[in-house]
């Protein structure tokens, strides 16, 4: 299907262990972002990446890492899940030039 | 740094008006957007307007924006119980990255 993929779209997972989020996309944007959305916060940034192989951090980057070897893919990875990584995750892409970014379903991740 | 604010919930009656409020810091804005947020999915642009105008109309929306007190609305005419959701304003600014910024999002419920 074309458009903006999320997987997997739940995760509970226990506090230390390495977790990835996968995120797609079949429009060949050049830019691609990961936000969290928590109550009272609304979304906030964590990377973002301009193109492939160039990344950027965000607003709240401590304790995530991405990487985009593949126009396409913009996975985010936590290297050790702490509870207060509990949250919703959205993916977003956009092309350039252009502002609007178009949104994944969104992952829900809990760390128990 | 950035700033979008907006308040947290709103309640109207099936068939008014909904009028949902932001303000913003940055006067360096470009574009300013209204994303729609229904439960369990992503969100989705709805409008946007450029920073040189002071009202877009779209069907049953219209957007105004006061630059000068970097205030920007959404009003929904006739609101139906399928506009229930979350509503987030967003900001872009000149920062050479496609980077927005999200206010904390309104929650409209619409009453039968």
């Amino acid at each position: 299907d074309a458009g903006i993929t999320q997987s997997p779209r739940y995760k509970i997972t226990e506090t230390g262990r390495q977790v990835t989020l996968m995120c797609h996309q079949t429009w060949s944007h050049s830019y691609m972002f990961w936000y969290r959305q928590d109550l009272g916060h609304g979304l906030r940034l964590i990377y973002y990446s301009a193109a492939a192989d160039i990344t950027d951090k965000g607003e709240v980057p401590d304790g995530y890492v991405v990487s985009r070897s593949k126009t396409e893919n913009f996975p985010l990875t936590l290297e050790s899940a702490t509870r207060s990584q509990t949250s919703v995750y959205f993916c977003a892409s956009s092309p350039a030039q252009v502002y609007e970014q178009y949104f994944g379903p969104g992952t829900r991740l809990t760390v128990t | 740094g950035e700033d979008v604010e907006q308040s947290l919930f709103l309640s109207v009656r099936e068939g008014d008006s909904s009028v949902i409020n932001c303000t913003y810091t940055d006067s360096s804005s470009t574009y300013l957007y209204w994303y729609k947020q229904e439960p369990g999915a992503g969100l989705q642009l709805l409008t946007y307007i450029f920073s040189n105008m002071d009202m877009k109309q779209d069907q049953r929306l219209t957007v105004l924006l006061n630059k000068k007190d970097k205030h920007l609305s959404l009003r929904i005419a006739d609101t139906q119980t399928g506009d229930s959701a979350i509503y987030f304003c967003a900001e872009s600014i000149k920062t050479g990255a496609n980077n927005l910024f999200f206010g904390t999002g309104t929650r409209l419920t619409v009453i039968p």
